[in-house]
C-alpha cells in the first residue's frame, strides 16, 4: 500500500538554527500539504500546494518559515531560524485533488528546539 | 473563518457506545471528515460527509446535520484499541481552494 514518506522522523535542534522537513506524497497524488500539530492540539494547515503551485500560506510564518514543491512532486519545509515554539510534530499529506478527498498523512516529523 | 468545537476528553468502557459531538461554523461548508490520531501517530481517515445524514461503516458511524452545524461520531463495541484522539474536520471552500480546518480533538479513553 502506497504511503506517504517523512524525514527525518525525529529533529533535534538549539533555537536560531535551521532545519529542514521532506516530504514524498504518495504518486500521483496532485494536492500536498504541510501541517503543524502542537501536543493536544488539532493539525494547523501551514500550506497547500496544488502541483508546484502554493493554493493557501496564509498560516505560514513567512518572516521564518519557506516551503517548495519544485517539480510538483516531493516537498522540502525549512525553518530558519527555528525558535522555542517551533517545537511541535510537523505533518505532511496528500490527496488526489483538493475536494472531498481524504487525505493520506505521513508519520510526521517531531521537532524539539532547546 | 472556521469555529469547530469538539469535547477534550472523553471516557467509556468497553464494549459500551460512545458519541463524539463536533459543531463548526463556517462561510462555505463542503464536507467534514473524521479522523482517528493514535498517540504519536499520524491522523488516519475515518469517515467524509457531505450531506445530511448518517454514514455507517463498521462500528463507526458519522452524522451529519448542515443547517445545524453539527456531526457526531459513533463508536460501537467499544475496544481499548479505540483509545486515541478523534479529530472532526471541516473542508471550506475558500478563495484559494478547498480548506480543511481542525478542531482540537477529542481524547477517548477506553476503560476495561
Amino acid at each position: 500500500e502506497a504511503e506517504v514518506a517523512q524525514s527525518p522522523r525525529y529533529k533535534i535542534t538549539e533555537k536560531s538554527q535551521a532545519v529542514a522537513f521532506w516530504c514524498d506524497p504518495i504518486s500521483g497524488h496532485a494536492t500536498l500539504y504541510w501541517y503543524r500539530q502542537i501536543l493536544g492540539q488539532g493539525p494547523e494547515l501551514l500550506v497547500q500546494f496544488q502541483d508546484e503551485s502554493v493554493v493557501d500560506d496564509s498560516q505560514l510564518p513567512k518572516d521564518r518559515f519557506s516551503a517548495e514543491r519544485l517539480k510538483g512532486v516531493d516537498s522540502t519545509l525549512k525553518i530558519q531560524p527555528a525558535e522555542l515554539g517551533d517545537s511541535a510534530m510537523y505533518l505532511c499529506a496528500s490527496s488526489p485533488e483538493q475536494q472531498g478527498w481524504e487525505q493520506y498523512f505521513g508519520p510526521g516529523t517531531r521537532l524539539t528546539v532547546t | 473563518g472556521q469555529n469547530i468545537d469538539q469535547p477534550t476528553e472523553m471516557t467509556a468502557t468497553e464494549g459500551a457506545i460512545v458519541q463524539i459531538n463536533c459543531t463548526y461554523q463556517t462561510s462555505g461548508f463542503n464536507g467534514l471528515f473524521w479522523y482517528q490520531q493514535h498517540a504519536g501517530e499520524a491522523p488516519t481517515f475515518l469517515s467524509y460527509n457531505v450531506l445530511d445524514g448518517l454514514e455507517e461503516k463498521g462500528r463507526f458511524s458519522s452524522f451529519l446535520s448542515r443547517s445545524k452545524g453539527y456531526s457526531y461520531l459513533l463508536l460501537k463495541e467499544l475496544q481499548m484499541k479505540d483509545s486515541a484522539s478523534y479529530l472532526c474536520a471541516v473542508e471550506d471552500v475558500g478563495n484559494a481552494g478547498n480548506m480543511l480546518t481542525f478542531g482540537g480533538g477529542t481524547r477517548l479513553m477506553v476503560k476495561p
